[in-house]
């Protein structure tokens, strides 16, 4: 079974850019998360989709990130404009289900370093 | 509201020592709690997780980890360590919300170093 597919893996821009992220989720999962991870800390969750609606974005800051699941499947996360603090790893994680019983997978995450 | 404290944010041990990292947690109901672990470059890795069953939970690599309710604590403890275990490990809680989807809060992490 493939894994949580994240691009790109690295990335780096300058303040007030704009980036967007992407994510594959393994297949059949209906619940997709986005964490951001800041140096030193644990994840702190985004956004979480279940199927193609969003069930939590109390989390996200709006007034700069956006994140889609279209058809349900994989995803985007975008950032406009980028500040400093926004540097960190953006990790998607996929599970089959909002259930505590269903595990979350996690994919490898991508850098983001804005400069 | 939830949260989780892990102690130590660096831990040391020798190959072969026992590993024993930190995790006190916040809760308002009754919790689910897990252990993740995090190589470089990778993903999160779910290790164990304790959801109202047994108080002793064993998982992956030879990991386990109590649930003490008095002490509102989830220490992950490992008898001997091999360099293998060197990572990141984070201790996560886990509530219902109103739309009953369980949400994760992570501690800040552990860094696990084991010495030859």
């Amino acid at each position: 079974e493939a894994g949580v597919a994240q691009s790109p893996r690295y990335k780096i821009i300058e303040k007030r850019q704009s980036v967007a992220f992407w994510c594959n989720p393994i297949s059949g999962h209906a619940t997709l998360y986005w964490y951001q991870q800041i140096l030193g800390q644990g994840p702190k969750l985004l956004i979480q989709f279940q199927n193609n609606g969003v069930v939590d974005d109390s989390q996200l800051p709006k007034d700069r990130f956006s994140a889609e699941r279209l058809k349900g499947v994989d995803s985007t996360l975008k950032i406009q404009p980028a500040k400093l603090e926004d540097s960190a790893v953006y990790l998607c994680a996929s599970s089959r289900g909002t259930g505590t019983s269903y595990e979350q997978y996690f994919g490898p995450g991508t850098r983001l370093t804005v400069t | 509201a939830q949260s989780v404290t892990q102690l130590g944010s660096h831990v040391s041990v020798s190959e072969g020592a026992l590993v024993l990292l930190r995790c006190n947690y916040s809760s308002s109901v009754p919790p689910y709690l897990f252990w993740y672990v995090q190589y470089p470059n990778q993903g999160l890795q779910l290790l164990l997780k304790y959801t109202s069953a047994a108080t002793l939970v064993k998982g992956i690599n030879g990991f386990e980890a109590e649930f003490k309710k008095s002490e509102t604590s989830f220490h992950l403890t490992k008898p001997s360590a091999h360099m293998s275990d060197a990572a990141e490990y984070f201790c996560a809680v886990s509530e219902s919300t109103a739309g009953s989807a369980r949400q994760l809060t992570f501690g800040s992490g552990t860094q696990l170093t084991v010495l030859p």
